[in-house]
């Protein structure tokens, strides 16, 4: 059955950093997202993107955020200056063009950021 | 605006006990409403969901949950817990708009198996 997948897994920075997570969302998929679950914590929407565009972003998703679908396979999400607060897994997924499909979620990027 | 209130951050069964998680929603519209897993340290993995027809749905590993407009609930079940049932459990609701409808979820429900 055809996933998301992210990579890395884990991922550690200093604050101040920039960081790339990335993403392969499935192949015949249109809309992609971005969440995030900080340890403990609910699963927070992030944004989402479609057509080489971002469709909604949440209050999260601030300037230091940014997505970009940079081939025809790649979604990644880049934060230009990394936070304590930053610390967090990170989720990508893809959906369908239908309403009543659901997210399908990759296994997400273990942010910590020191 | 939607959004999903789960009842009970935490549930503790014995196994072979009955399984309840209880969501309720909140949405102008009927919406499509969905259940996922997420067992330690992995993603989210879909459950089952509620679009149209057949309120009562069945999903993956014996669950399965009901619609009930009346109480703007969607609860999920398991006749029967096994202790590989122990995960964090999300209810989540997704509007009828075409588009990148974005998934709000629930706070989560860890679900505890006792042996």
């Amino acid at each position: 059955e055809p996933e998301v997948t992210q990579t890395p897994s884990h991922q550690v920075t200093q604050m101040g950093q920039e960081v790339i997570l990335r993403c392969v969302p499935i192949s015949n998929h249109l809309y992609f997202y971005w969440y995030r679950q900080i340890l403990g914590q609910k699963v927070e929407f992030l944004v989402s993107f479609y057509n080489n565009e971002i469709s909604e972003k949440s209050e999260i998703f601030d300037d230091q955020f940014s997505v970009e679908r940079p081939d025809g396979s790649n979604f990644t999400l880049k934060i230009r200056s990394t936070k304590l607060e930053d610390s967090a897994m990170y989720f990508c997924a893809s959906s369908e063009n239908r309403p009543n499909s659901p997210l399908h979620f990759g296994n997400g990027t273990r942010l910590t950021v020191t | 605006a939607q959004s999903v209130t789960q009842l009970g951050s935490h549930v503790s069964v014995s196994e072979g006990a009955l399984v309840l998680l209880r969501c309720n929603y909140s949405s102008s519209v009927p919406p499509y409403l969905f259940w996922y897993v997420q067992y330690p340290n992995q993603g989210l993995q879909l459950l089952l969901k509620y679009t149209t027809g057949a309120t009562l749905v069945k999903g993956i590993n014996g669950f399965e949950a009901e619609f009930k407009k009346s109480e703007t609930s969607f609860h999920l079940t398991k006749p029967s817990a096994h202790m590989s049932d122990a995960a964090e459990y999300f209810c989540a609701v997704r509007g009828h708009s075409q588009g990148a409808q974005k998934l709000v979820f629930g706070q989560g429900t860890r679900l505890t198996i006792n042996p």
